[in-house]
This record gives structure tokens, C-alpha cells and sequence, in this order.
């Protein structure tokens, strides 16, 4: 069974830029999340989908985020414009319900 | 408020013995799941083991067990048997409301395990 992909694995663009990270989930897993993890600090949870809704966005930065899971399969997260802080690890994680979130590899963003 | 605390920032072990990373705690919910990660230089978070509040016993998963002291609100992770695969980040985290739909996951600052041959 795949697990967790993510697409880019990295990417490097210039303050102001768009950028669109893509998360595909474990296969029937309904649940979706995103985290991240900024240089020096903790991972912190940014939102998430219950198939296509979303559940809780309660860590989304700020209005250049914005997240999406049309279908309720595979997940976008749109950095528009990026910032030099937004720079760090985008992980994405899947799972049943209320069991474990398995992660997939994560994109590094580099905002310059 | 929620919150995790990892207070090693960085561990040694020899090959072949036992490490315990430690992990604390505080929540007010008394349903809460706990969780270990461990993140490899590749960068993937790999999920290790879990341990429910409501769980009797200490979970174990292979080389991992995790000492869950409730009323000290610890969840620490022993690794047995240490094998040189073993060094990377280990981050411990924890889900509110096992039964109340409550789903993100808080994580600690992690503990980097370096072991040696």
C-alpha cells in the first residue's frame, strides 16, 4: 500500500511568489492534515480536512494560506504571496479518524 | 493549555544498549492520545508507537516501549538494543480527545539520538 506522497519535495522561489505544495493521502483515509515546520522552531498544525471539509483551520497563518481538497482525495496548500518566514518543512499526514496520522515526506520550501 | 515538553535536545548511546527519551505532558482533557515520530536525515516522520490515556498497559511495538506515568503525565520512549539506524530526531506529540473529534497532533521540540558504535 503507497503511502503518504507529497509533491515538490523541494522548492526554492522568491518572496512574493506563488507556490502550490500537493499532498495525495493514504488510499481511504478521510482524514487529512497539514503541518509544518518553520527553521528552529517546533512542528505546528495548520488545518485539517475531513474528506472535502475542512474540519480546523485554527493554525493557518494568515490569508496567503489557502488550503483545499477538492473530491476529497488529494489536498492542496497555496502560498500566495510567499514570505521569507513561510520558508521551512510542509508536512502532510492521513488517517482513518481518530487513529494514527501516518506523514509523508514533507516539502521544503525555501521563500528567498 | 495543551503542550508537549522534549527537555534533551540531543542524546548518545552506545550500539546494542538502551536509551530512554524522555517526554512530558499537560493537558486538562483526560482523553488524550500520545505519540513517538522519528525523523531520519531523509526527512520522512515515521511513526513508532502509540499509547492511548485509557490504555492499561505500557504500549510496546518491537525495540520500542513507551513508560506511560499518568499521574506524572510522562510518556517516555525506550529504545532497546540500540542500532546505529536508530539515530535520527524523535518527536513526541499528543491528540486531545480520543472521543471528541479533537484530531491535530501538538508536538514537542524533539531529541536528536546520535548512537555510536
Amino acid at each position: 500500500e503507497a503511502g503518504v506522497t507529497q509533491f515538490p519535495s523541494h522548492s526554492v522561489i522568491e518572496k512574493g511568489q506563488t507556490v502550490t505544495l500537493r499532498c495525495d493521502p493514504i488510499s481511504g483515509h478521510d482524514n487529512l492534515y497539514w503541518y509544518r515546520r518553520v527553521m528552529g522552531k517546533e512542528i505546528k498544525f495548520l488545518l485539517h480536512f475531513v474528506k472535502e471539509s475542512k474540519q480546523d483551520e485554527s493554525g493557518m497563518p494568515n490569508n496567503r494560506f489557502l488550503a483545499e481538497r477538492t473530491g476529497g482525495t488529494y489536498s492542496t496548500l497555496k502560498v500566495q504571496p510567499a514570505e521569507l518566514e513561510d520558508s521551512g518543512v510542509y508536512f502532510c499526514a492521513s488517517s482513518t479518524g481518530q487513529e494514527t496520522q501516518y506523514f509523508g515526506p514533507g516539502t521544503r520550501l525555501l521563500v528567498l | 493549555a495543551q503542550k508537549i515538553t522534549q527537555t534533551q535536545p540531543g542524546m548518545f548511546v552506545q550500539e546494542k544498549e538502551a536509551v530512554t527519551l524522555d517526554c512530558t505532558y499537560d493537558t486538562s482533557d483526560p482523553s488524550y492520545g500520545l505519540f513517538w515520530y522519528k525523523q531520519p536525515s531523509s526527512g520522512e516522520m515515521i511513526f513508532l508507537i502509540y499509547q492511548g490515556s485509557y490504555d492499561q498497559q505500557n504500549a510496546t511495538e518491537g525495540r520500542y516501549s513507551l513508560n506511560f506515568q499518568k499521574a506524572r503525565k510522562s510518556a517516555n520512549l525506550v529504545i532497546s538494543a540500540s542500532q546505529l539506524g536508530d539515530s535520527a530526531m524523535y518527536f513526541c506529540a499528543m491528540r486531545e480527545g480520543i472521543a471528541g473529534g479533537y484530531n491535530k497532533l501538538i508536538f514537542g521540540a524533539g531529541t536528536r539520538l546520535a548512537v555510536h558504535p
